[in-house]
């Protein structure tokens, strides 16, 4: 399988400023996922990172408060803007590549960006 | 997908086996099980999945009960490396599946 790198791995930002995490996978996947997860939670899925074009977010997440970009098979970055304490979380990039037919393709996960937001 | 119940927390003497089981009594026809895995501060780890028959790989078996509604991932020599949260997922296998994580099994191993 893949193997998945982000930057930052962690960091403390203030109140009404923004992050953005860079996912790097080690060879060409076809999708790129952003999860959410919070203390003690599991995984929620934010978008799924289009490669060319605008993200698919899911409900209850927004372009204007998680700016994703996809410029090739390799790379994403999500941002997180104006940020509050809530947005405290780690953040989860993921990829995965498409096989034919019905065929099972892995779907592998960088080691999460975990943010405090103060 | 269909939505899969796990009991929240388990605990597996080292050197034994693990059963962690799911249900998943909503499941369709087309949609797999999925097993994955999150140790601590990493992010989650494939196991292994099915859709119909029980399969194993080098690091689980898993067991689909005949009428698919539910099933059990066996780790058969759990060591204190496999104390994780256990996440069973239900869903398509199509290249659009988005994998929805439910709350999961947090098993502990024992020494």
């Amino acid at each position: 399988s893949a193997v998945i790198s982000q930057k930052p791995s962690r960091d403390i930002c203030q109140r009404g400023t923004s992050l953005t995490i860079q996912c790097q996978v080690d060879s060409q996947v076809t999708m790129m996922f952003w999860y959410r997860q919070q203390p003690g939670q599991s995984l929620t899925l934010i978008a799924t990172a289009n490669q060319g074009s605008e993200a698919t977010y899911e409900s209850g997440f927004v372009i204007d408060k998680f700016p994703i970009s996809r410029p090739n098979l390799t790379f994403s970055t999500l941002t997180v803007s104006n940020m509050s304490p809530e947005d405290s979380s780690i953040y989860l990039c993921s990829g995965r590549t498409s096989g034919s037919g019905l065929s099972y393709n892995e779907q592998f996960f960088g080691p999460g960006t975990r943010l405090t937001v103060l | 997908d269909a939505k899969t119940t796990q009991p929240p927390s388990m605990d597996c003497a080292e050197g034994r086996a693990a059963n962690l089981p799911c249900n998943h009594s909503t499941i369709s026809g087309n949609e797999y099980v999925y097993w994955y895995r999150q140790i601590h501060s990493q992010g989650p780890q494939y196991i292994i999945h099915g859709l119909k028959n029980n399969e194993t790989n080098e690091m689980a078996s898993l067991i689909i009960t005949e009428d698919r509604k539910s099933s059990t991932l066996i780790l058969p020599h759990a060591t204190l490396r496999d104390t994780a949260v256990y996440y069973c997922i239900v869903g398509g296998s199509g290249s659009a599946r988005q994998l929805t994580f439910g709350s999961g099994t947090q098993l502990t191993v024992l020494p």
